[in-house]
């Protein structure tokens, strides 16, 4: 059954706290992406990874970190530096060698992160 | 930066009528358009991708590309309740091929 997971799916952060966001795919997709998502907002790009062991900044990387150690795996994690984290965090992937115009992004569940 | 616009709506149509959803972008370069369809609380689903000038029809949804004017529209005909949900825009970067969203249009089919 091939697809995208993100857990948790519901996670809780104290003020001060790191936290980090699983995102597993077994598409064999080459690339993966992070996004956040406000309330009434679009999605705002935080990471993305086109190759194991490489990545590059979104739009609003800071107070986020990622690793790209494994082709299945680009967890995110949240550090204490991110003042603003509640959102909803959605992980896609997709397949560029599949040919530039199809190059489609698939999006996990999500994870819904709350600050206290 | 590039930019996708949206109407964020809502946008309100009865059952059986077509929901005309319309989305404008800044990078003239832009190669790839996707529709996505996101209910509240869930993840996006990819309705359809479109790039090449015209119309392309996916049973009840037809997406239509003018890259001259640089809009792209999605078309809902027979519009269920079911399809009762934020539409969100995305353009393919021409550069980098990262893609730009927009803030999405909220749809809502009353029976």
């Amino acid at each position: 059954d091939g697809g995208i997971t993100q857990s948790p799916k519901y996670l809780f952060r104290k003020e001060g706290q790191n936290v980090t966001l699983s995102c597993e795919q077994n598409l064999n997709h080459d690339a993966m992406y992070w996004y956040r998502q406000d309330p009434g907002q679009g999605l705002r790009l935080i990471y993305y990874s086109q190759i194991v062991n490489d990545f590059q900044k979104g739009d609003i990387a800071e107070g986020y970190s990622v690793s790209r150690e494994k082709k299945e795996s680009f967890p995110l994690t949240v550090t204490s530096a991110q003042k603003n984290p509640t959102a909803f965090y959605l992980c896609a992937s997709s397949n560029p060698r599949t040919g530039g115009a199809t190059d489609t992004q698939y999006f996990g569940p999500g994870t819904r992160l709350t600050v206290l | 930066q590039k930019e996708v616009e949206q109407n964020s709506g809502p946008l309100s149509v009865p059952e059986g009528a077509i929901a005309s959803l319309n989305c404008t972008y800044s990078d003239r370069g832009s190669q790839s358009f996707f529709w996505y369809r996101q209910y509240s609380g869930k993840s996006p689903e990819l309705i359809m991708f479109i790039y090449s000038n015209g119309d392309k029809e996916d049973g009840r949804f037809t997406a239509q590309l003018n890259k001259a004017s640089q809009y792209v529209s999605l078309l809902i005909r027979d519009s269920q309740p079911s399809d009762s949900a934020t539409y969100l825009c995305a353009v393919k970067e021409s550069t980098l091929g990262r893609l730009y969203f927009g803030r999405g249009t909220q749809l809502t089919v009353w029976p």
